[in-house]
C-alpha cells in the first residue's frame, strides 16, 4: 500500500509566481489535511478537505492561498502571487476516517518551497 | 485553540540509554495524542499514539503515558540507538475546531551519541 505521495519535492518559484503542490492520499483515504511548516519550527493546520469538499481552512490564509480535492486527481494547494515568507514545507497527511479520535493522520514527505 | 509545548528542544543521550521528552497541552476536551518522528528531509511519520481512556502504551522501546489531570503526556525510548536520532513532535487535536486537525508542539531534536 503506498503512503501518501506529494509532488513536486522541491519547488522553487520567484516572486509573484504561481506555486501549485499536489498531495495523492493513501488509498482508500478521503480525508486530506495540509500543514506547513517553516525552519525549526512544528507543524501548523492549514486546511481540511474532503472529496470535493473544503471542511475547515481556519489555517489558512484569506489571500492568496486556495485548496481543492476534487472528486478525481490528487488534493491541490495553491499559492497564487508568492512571497518570500511563503518559503517553507508544505505537508499534506490523510487519514482514513474524519475526526483525529478516529482517524490516524499519514504524512506525505512534504514538498519544500523557495521563494527567490 | 489548543496550546501544545514540548521539552526539552533538544536531548543528546548516550547510546543504550532512555530519552524522555514531555508535553502539555490546554485543551482539556482533547482525547488523542500522537507522536511523530521526523527525520531529515522527511515527512513525519506517526510512531505511537495514545487515547484518553488509556494512562499509558508501550510498543517495544517506546512508550508513551497520559496525565489527563495535569494535561500532560511523555514519550519514552529505552535502550536508544543511533538510529532514533531525529527531530520528535507530541500533538493534540483542535477540539474546538471539531477535532479535524492537529496542533503540534515545537519539537525535540534527539541524538544518540554512539
Amino acid at each position: 500500500n503506498a503512503g501518501v505521495m506529494q509532488n513536486p519535492r522541491h519547488l522553487v518559484r520567484r516572486r509573484g509566481q504561481e506555486a501549485r503542490l499536489r498531495c495523492s492520499p493513501m488509498k482508500g483515504h478521503s480525508h486530506v489535511y495540509w500543514y506547513r511548516q517553516l525552519p525549526e519550527e512544528g507543524l501548523k493546520f492549514m486546511v481540511y478537505l474532503q472529496k470535493e469538499n473544503i471542511i475547515d481552512e481556519s489555517g489558512m490564509p484569506k489571500e492568496r492561498f486556495s485548496a481543492e480535492f476534487p472528486k478525481e486527481g490528487p488534493s491541490i494547494l495553491r499559492i497564487q502571487q508568492v512571497v518570500r515568507g511563503d518559503s517553507a514545507a508544505y505537508f499534506c497527511a490523510s487519514s482514513p476516517f474524519a475526526g483525529t479520535e478516529l482517524g490516524e493522520q499519514y504524512f506525505g514527505p512534504g514538498t519544500r518551497l523557495t521563494v527567490t | 485553540g489548543e496550546n501544545v509545548e514540548q521539552h526539552p528542544s533538544t536531548l543528546s543521550v548516550q547510546e543504550g540509554d532512555s530519552a524522555v521528552i514531555k508535553c502539555t497541552y490546554s485543551d482539556s476536551a482533547s482525547n488523542y495524542f500522537p507522536w511523530y518522528k521526523q527525520e531529515l528531509g522527511k515527512g513525519p511519520q506517526l510512531i505511537i499514539d495514545i487515547r484518553s481512556n488509556v494512562g499509558e502504551k508501550k510498543d517495544q522501546r517506546i512508550a508513551v503515558t497520559l496525565n489527563k489531570t495535569a494535561k500532560h503526556f511523555s514519550l519514552h525510548i529505552t535502550e536508544t540507538q543511533p538510529e532514533d536520532s531525529a527531530v520528535y513532535f507530541c500533538a493534540a487535536p483542535g477540539a474546538q475546531t471539531g477535532a479535524n486537525n492537529l496542533f503540534f508542539g515545537t519539537g525535540t531534536r534527539l541524538t544518540v551519541i554512539p
